[in-house]
């Protein structure tokens, strides 16, 4: 079974609201987490990185007051997508590192936006 | 982002054929080289890793990393319908970055016929 889970695996929300996605890694405490975008037949693009405890990491061109991100656990990790807009629509992954620096991906999240 | 090459494809191989799959980085501080494949709308699953120069075997997949050139492979070889899926490259800079902070390629799109 997943050792990651996300949480919701779709969702819908209209333009202007906010969605909120949660990364959990279930058999394991994951100080550091990670969060992907994916569009269409394009590839996983790194967005941030997720520290418990502290504020997350961003990618250079990552929007950090739009896509906010909480580890407010070692075993849980957030991403809320502020004002979304129909271009935020996407596939979201997360991916956990356990203490031994094995990664596992979570199984995504599509969200759309209309 | 850093970027990370693939052939573009979709690579068309027959069934019990070798597929070759190539992926060109540019950051020459990468350290650890994955390879993932990817159904449509479903989240990665890692199928092999390499660190040090030279091949790697794991049943019918082989990995080759040549730092020096800034290249890595995979080789399937016995190629099955089930293996039809997009590959994806992706390299970690370990040294001062995070283990985990993975960059992708776009994905090679690789269908194994009957």
């Amino acid at each position: 079974g997943a050792v990651v889970s996300q949480h919701p695996s779709r969702v819908i929300c209209k333009s202007g609201t906010s969605v909120k996605i949660e990364c959990r890694s279930l058999d394991f405490q994951a100080t550091t987490m990670f969060w992907y975008r994916q569009f269409p037949k394009k590839s996983l693009m790194l967005m941030a990185t997720s520290n418990e405890g502290s504020k997350a990491t961003y990618e250079q061109g990552v929007e950090k007051d739009k896509f906010l991100i909480n580890h407010a656990s070692l075993t849980l990790s957030t991403l809320t997508v502020t004002s979304a807009h129909p271009e935020d629509s996407s596939f979201y992954i997360c991916s956990a590192r356990t203490a031994g620096n094995t990664i596992y991906f979570g199984e995504g999240s599509w969200l759309t936006v209309v | 982002q850093k970027e990370v090459e693939q052939n573009s494809g979709p690579l068309s191989v027959p069934e019990g054929a070798i597929a070759s799959l190539n992926c060109t980085y540019s950051d020459r501080g990468s350290q650890s080289f994955f390879w993932y494949r990817q159904y449509s709308g479903k989240s990665p699953e890692l199928i092999m890793f390499i660190y040090s120069n030279g091949d790697k075997e794991d049943g019918r997949f082989t990995a080759q990393l040549n730092k020096a050139s800034q290249y890595v492979s995979l080789l399937i070889r016995d190629s099955q319908p089930s293996d039809s899926a997009t590959y994806l490259c992706a390299v970690n800079l370990h040294r001062g970055s995070t283990l985990g902070r993975l960059y992708f390629g776009r994905g090679t799109q690789l269908t194994v016929w009957p």
